[in-house]
């Protein structure tokens, strides 16, 4: 059965410094993987996605992720966090159905 | 513009009401869905309809109902055999259920029980 890991359920970042939140999955077959955010009281907004192609993905708001096979992971990344960037921030594999990973909540030091 | 509208986005409910949430989509969206969202536990789906008069139950489906008479609308009641119904709900929905389809979703709905 696919599944998503989501390593961390808090993390901390400095305003300005390397954002990295981390998932792993698990899939029977070639995923189809996804980085939602949710700010509070609100619904999820697609950041980016990989299905096909090119392994580095661009998403919004300057975040990227990166699929490695061998790994069995989707990391997401932005170079320089900002104050605006506090969120949550959920993986999700698709196989037959989408199964999301239970959330990173992403806090930003001033 | 288009985009997915849940009603109410905040309701309370005494125990042993049932209670429905609205959901309507102007995207022409095929598949519609509805998850749950409490703290720390991510989401989790309660239903998901593939075309309108069918639908199929997901992981938590025990004490909801949902119906899909029109393409636009998927409706989940909260019926009061759910034994913990507090909780943020959230409704989806995505053009095909196809493997790169991504979800939209709407604003969510907050169920408090008294």
């Amino acid at each position: 059965a696919q599944s998503v890991t989501q390593l961390g359920s808090h993390v901390s970042v400095s305003e300005g410094a390397l954002v990295l939140l981390r998932c792993n999955y698990s899939s029977s077959v070639p995923p189809y993987l996804f980085w939602y955010v949710q700010y509070p009281n609100q619904g999820l907004q697609l950041l980016l996605k990989y299905t096909t192609g090119a392994t580095l993905v661009k998403g919004i708001n300057g975040f990227e992720a990166e699929f490695k096979k061998s790994e069995t992971s989707f990391h997401l990344t932005k170079p320089s966090a900002h104050m605006s960037d506090a969120a949550e921030y959920f993986c999700a594999v698709r196989d037959d159905k989408i199964i999301f990973g239970k959330g990173t909540r992403l806090h930003i030091l001033p | 513009d288009g985009g997915i509208t849940q009603s109410p986005k905040y309701l309370f409910r005494k125990e042993g009401q049932n209670v429905t949430l609205s959901c309507e989509q102007n995207l022409n969206h095929d598949a519609m869905y509805w998850y749950r969202q409490d703290p720390g536990q991510g989401l989790r789906l309660i239903y998901y309809s593939q075309i309108v008069n069918d639908f199929q139950k997901g992981d938590i489906a025990e004490g909801y109902s949902v119906s899909r008479e029109k393409k636009e609308s998927f409706p989940l009641t909260v019926t009061s055999a759910q034994k913990n119904p507090t909780a943020f709900y959230l409704c989806a929905s995505s053009s095909f259920v196809g493997d790169t389809a991504e979800l939209f979703f709407g604003e969510g709905s907050r169920l408090t029980v008294l």
